[in-house]
C-alpha cells in the first residue's frame, strides 16, 4: 500500500538556525514527491516538488528539500528559519497511475524569536 | 492573478439542510478536486472531476455529491449534513500530468448548527 509517514507531529525552531521537516514514503514505482505548506484557516501552498533528475529540489521561499531513494526520504530543509515559516507542512507522493495525492499526516513547524 | 476561489469562505448551516459550496478557476485545470479536512489533519479526498469524468472515492458518503457544469466551476453538494462534516472544504486543480502539482483554494470552514 501507497503511505506517506511524517513521523514528527511538531518541530520547534529558534529564529536563524536551521530547520528539517522528515518525511518518508512508501510506494511502488516511480514517486512524483511534494511539500506543501498551510497557514491557519488558509489552503495548502505548493513549495516543492521532485519529479526526477537532481536529488536536491529548490523550492519558494528558501525552501529546498533532498530526495534519498535508498531511504525513501524527502526532507524538507531551511538554512535559516523566520518566525514567518510557522505553519503546517504536509508531504505528499503521486504514484504513476491515478494521480491521486497521498499526503503525510502534517509536521506543526514553530519558530520562536 | 489565475487562482482557485471558493465561495463562501465561512459556511452555517443547520443539521439536515443541504447546502453547497462552490469553486472556480482562472487557470483552465483539467482536473478539480474537492477534499474535506478536520483540525489539521491531512485533506482526505473525497472525489474528482478529470474534465467531465466524475471518480468518487470509495469511503465517501453517499450525503456529498458534486457537479461541474464546465471547466472553471466545480460545486459540493452535502445532502442532509450531519454534525460530523463540520469541516474545511477545500477545492483544488492540477493539469492532468501527474508531475504538476495541485493548487489550491483557501476553503470553506463549514459550521453545522
Amino acid at each position: 500500500a501507497q503511505s506517506v509517514a511524517q513521523p514528527e507531529d511538531q518541530v520547534n525552531v529558534a529564529e536563524g538556525n536551521p530547520l528539517t521537516v522528515k518525511c518518508t514514503y512508501s510506494v511502488s514505482g516511480n514517486p512524483y514527491l511534494f511539500w506543501y505548506v498551510q497557514y491557519p484557516n488558509r489552503g495548502l501552498q505548493f513549495l516543492l516538488k521532485y519529479i526526477t533528475g537532481d536529488n536536491l529540489v529548490k523550492g519558494s521561499y528558501g525552501f529546498e528539500a533532498e530526495f534519498n531513494k535508498s531511504q525513501t526520504s524527502f526532507h524538507l530543509k531551511k538554512p535559516s528559519a523566520l518566525v514567518s515559516d510557522s505553519a503546517l507542512y504536509f508531504c505528499a507522493v503521486r504514484v504513476n497511475q491515478g494521480g491521486k495525492l497521498i499526503f503525510g499526516q502534517g509536521t506543526e513547524l514553530s519558530v520562536k524569536p | 492573478d489565475a487562482m482557485v476561489i471558493q465561495n463562501p469562505r465561512y459556511q452555517v448551516t443547520q443539521f439536515g439542510k443541504p447546502v453547497t459550496l462552490s469553486c472556480s478557476q482562472t487557470l483552465n485545470h483539467n482536473v478539480m478536486y474537492w477534499y474535506q479536512q478536520k483540525s489539521s489533519q491531512a485533506p482526505k479526498l473525497l472525489f474528482h472531476y478529470y474534465d467531465k469524468d466524475f471518480n468518487n472515492e470509495a469511503d465517501t458518503p453517499d450525503n456529498f455529491q458534486s457537479r461541474r457544469p464546465n471547466t472553471s466551476f466545480c460545486f459540493l453538494d452535502i445532502r442532509s449534513p450531519g454534525l460530523g462534516d463540520a469541516a474545511m472544504y477545500l477545492c483544488a486543480t492540477s493539469r492532468a500530468r501527474n508531475n504538476q502539482p495541485q493548487h489550491f483554494g483557501d476553503g470553506t470552514r463549514l459550521s453545522i448548527l
